[in-house]
């Protein structure tokens, strides 16, 4: 099947500190790529939507000036997480999809704030 | 919007059959997913129905029912691995978009 990677995979940081996580489709192209965030004992919830050299479509109560998204290729996309507080802490989830339906998933990237 | 409601836990024996119930109510609809997820790992793919019936791969099968907004997935011969959560999703009608339930811990026991 298809493969995402994400790095880093473990992330601690100082709080106001900026963290860029990396999100990549192995042996596919990806002309759509997605951010989760995942909370202890709690389901995924979609941050925003990537397209190969557009703007990311972010969800209602996400800031896109906070979380910045760059889908510069169709095999790459990267999320910054800006002056990341404590609250920011989680357990942070992209996948990709070649325009199919299925949603493949990138092995996740837990931030630790301090 | 979009409203999906699965148990939040299940717990069965090792080498019984468990089903796990999804009901959506939502907006648009283009098919429904089942991940597994261990705990600190990504969602793995499961399943994905579209069309209503009984789709059955090994020893996991998934049920859908458009009209009736539900789905299940059945977990036959339960092996101590899979001991996950099970993530029931909803594809919706446009930029493909999924929106996931809140997820159903499974303890399998020996």
């Amino acid at each position: 099947g298809a493969v995402v990677s994400q790095h880093p995979s473990w992330v601690i940081c100082k709080s106001g500190t900026s963290v860029k996580i990396e999100c990549r489709s192995l042996d596919f192209q990806a002309t759509t790529m997605f951010w989760y965030r995942q909370f202890p004992k709690q389901s995924l919830m979609l941050m925003a939507t990537s397209n190969e050299g557009s703007k990311a479509t972010y969800e209602q109560g996400v800031e896109k000036d906070k979380f910045l998204i760059n889908h510069a290729s169709l095999t790459l996309s990267t999320l910054t997480v800006t002056s990341a507080h404590p609250e920011d802490s989680s357990f942070y989830i992209c996948s990709a999809t070649d325009g199919a339906e299925t949603q493949y998933f990138g092995p996740g990237t837990r931030l630790l704030v301090l | 919007g979009q409203n999906i409601d699965q148990p939040t836990e299940m717990t069965a024996t090792e080498g019984a059959i468990v089903q796990i119930n999804c009901t959506y109510q939502t907006s648009g609809f283009n098919g429904l997913f089942w991940y597994q997820q261990h705990a600190g790992e990504a969602p793995t793919f499961l399943s994905y129905n579209v069309l209503d019936g009984l789709e059955e791969k090994g020893r996991f099968s998934s049920f859908l029912s458009r009209s009736k907004g539900y789905s299940y997935l059945l977990l036959k011969e339960l092996q101590m691995k899979d001991s996950a959560s099970y993530l029931c999703a909803v594809l919706g009608a446009a930029g493909n978009k999924l929106t996931f339930g809140g997820g159903t811990r499974v303890l399998v026991k020996p």
